[in-house]
C-alpha cells in the first residue's frame, strides 16, 4: 500500500475562519511533508517532519501551523488566511535520511480563501 | 538553495514518438532524484527513483538517466501514448536525504 490520504479534497474558508487539513499514511514512513502548489507552478516546500519533529520550516507565515501527532498523521492548521493562500496543498511521505527515500504524495486539498 | 530547471517547458508530439525530457540542477551534492507525473488538479505520481550512485533506472517505457557531476537528468519516454499527457516533474533530494525541491516541470501533450 503506497497510499497517502488527504482530507478534505476541497475546502472553502473565509479569512476569519479556522480550519485544518489532514494527511494520513500507513507505510511506516517517518518523514512527512507539506507542499503548496499554485496553478501552473511546481510544488513549493513548506514544512518537513522527521520522526514526528519539525525539521524544516521554509519561512512559512504563522497563519499556517503544522502538527504531527503521531507517525501516521500530519495536520496543517489554518487561521486568518489571505486570498493569495488559495492553492493546492499536497502532503507527502517517505523514509527519512538514507536508504530508499522514494516519496509518495496524496491527491491534495484544493483550498479557496474568500 | 537547489535550483532545478526543466526543458522544454511544454512539448506536443504525435502518438508513437520517442521523447526526452531534461532536468538540470545547480547543486550536484544530491542523494537521489525522483521523477513524478501530475495530471491537472491532481496529486503527484512517482515514476522513477534513481540513486546518486546509479546511471540509469528503467520502468516499462520509461528510462531515467542521471549525470550527477554535471547536474543533469533525463527522462526518456518510448512510444508515447495519449495517456502519457501530463506534467512531468523532477525532484533531486539533498545529500542529507531530508528534503527535495521540484523543477519547473514539462507539460506534455501526446496527440492521437
Amino acid at each position: 500500500d503506497t497510499e497517502v490520504t488527504q482530507t478534505p479534497k476541497h475546502l472553502v474558508m473565509g479569512m476569519t475562519n479556522k480550519k485544518s487539513l489532514k494527511c494520513e499514511q500507513h507505510m511506516g514512513h517517518r518523514a512527512m511533508y507539506w507542499y503548496k502548489q499554485k496553478a501552473k507552478k511546481p510544488p513549493e516546500l513548506m514544512f518537513v517532519y522527521s520522526y514526528e519533529k519539525l525539521s524544516i520550516n521554509e519561512s512559512v507565515p504563522s497563519r499556517f501551523s503544522p502538527e504531527c501527532p503521531n507517525s501516521s498523521l500530519l495536520n496543517l492548521h489554518l487561521h486568518a488566511l489571505q486570498p493569495e493562500d488559495s492553492a493546492l496543498y499536497l502532503c507527502a511521505s517517505s523514509s527519512p535520511g538514507q536508504g530508499n527515500t522514494e516519496a509518495f504524495f496524496g491527491q491534495g486539498t484544493r483550498l479557496t480563501v474568500v | 538553495k537547489q535550483e532545478v530547471t526543466q526543458i522544454p517547458a511544454a512539448l506536443s508530439v504525435p502518438e508513437g514518438e520517442n521523447l526526452v525530457l531534461n532536468c538540470s540542477f545547480t547543486d550536484s551534492a544530491i542523494y537521489n532524484l525522483q521523477w513524478f507525473r501530475q495530471d491537472p488538479g491532481k496529486g503527484l505520481t512517482s515514476l522513477l527513483l534513481i540513486q546518486s550512485s546509479q546511471r540509469e533506472q528503467t520502468s516499462g517505457r520509461l528510462n531515467a538517466s542521471l549525470d550527477k557531476s554535471s547536474g543533469r537528468s533525463t527522462l526518456y519516454i518510448a512510444a508515447s501514448q495519449p495517456g502519457d499527457s501530463a506534467t512531468y516533474l523532477c525532484a533531486p533530494r539533498d545529500y542529507t536525504g531530508n528534503q527535495f525541491y521540484f523543477g519547473t516541470g514539462t507539460s506534455l501533450t501526446v496527440i492521437p
